[in-house]
């Protein structure tokens, strides 16, 4: 069965760090988000992409983070200079296009930043 | 705009038991609502979903939920709890046509079950 992976499963990184973060969605799917959950909070959405770009994002979405599709499998998650409040999971998540089917989640990126 | 409360942050239940996790939901149109289950250092799987069609939804493992539009309700429940269902729970809410909109996701509940 097709699924939606990422990579790293963990990243620890310094504070003010650049991080980038991988995701390769279902190979036919169109729409591709991003959520995020801090340690002990709710899941969050963070931003959607479709034909190449964002279609909807959240107020968490700031200048800090951008999204892109370089080659036409994988689809990441950027984090310019990195606080101590990103530490959180990291999903992303995919959809194909077809009404009433749900988005598929992938295993997560834990990103620790110190 | 649109939430979604789960009602219980934890819950404990004796294996064999029912298992009742519950769910009420805001929304200005007819959403699409889903269970997803995390298991520890796990993923999201999908337990199920409601898009407008049947009220009474069945998902894997014996989970089932019924929409109830009078009630804005879409609680989980199964028959029989299973030490494997151990694991945190999330009611999620969207737009009508199913995964494309944003998901609002609720708080999460904790099931527990004891042997």
């Amino acid at each position: 069965e097709p699924e939606v992976t990422q990579t790293p499963s963990h990243q620890v990184t310094q504070m003010g760090q650049e991080v980038i973060l991988r995701c390769v969605p279902i190979s036919n799917h169109l729409y591709f988000y991003w959520y995020r959950q801090i340690l002990g909070q709710k899941v969050e959405f963070l931003v959607s992409f479709y034909n190449n770009e964002i279609s909807e994002k959240s107020e968490i979405f700031d200048d800090q983070f951008s999204v892109e599709r370089p080659d036409g499998s994988n689809f990441t998650l950027k984090i310019r200079s990195t606080k101590l409040e990103d530490s959180a999971m990291y999903f992303c998540a995919s959809w194909p296009g077809t009404e009433f089917y749900e988005q598929y989640f992938g295993p997560g990126t834990r990103l620790t930043v110190t | 705009a649109q939430s979604v409360t789960q009602l219980d942050s934890h819950v404990s239940v004796s294996e064999g038991t029912p298992v009742l996790l519950r769910c009420n939901y805001s929304s200005s149109y007819s959403p699409s609502l889903f269970w997803y289950v995390q298991h520890p250092n796990k993923g999201l799987q999908l337990l199920l979903k409601y898009t407008s069609a049947a009220t009474l939804v069945k998902g894997i493992n014996g989970f089932e939920a019924e929409f109830k539009k009078s009630e804005t309700s879409f609680h989980l429940t199964k028959p029989s709890a299973h030490m494997s269902d151990a694991a945190e729970y999330f009611c999620v809410v969207s737009g009508p046509s199913g995964g494309y909109n944003k998901l609002i996701f609720g708080a999460g509940t904790r099931l527990a079950v004891h042997p």
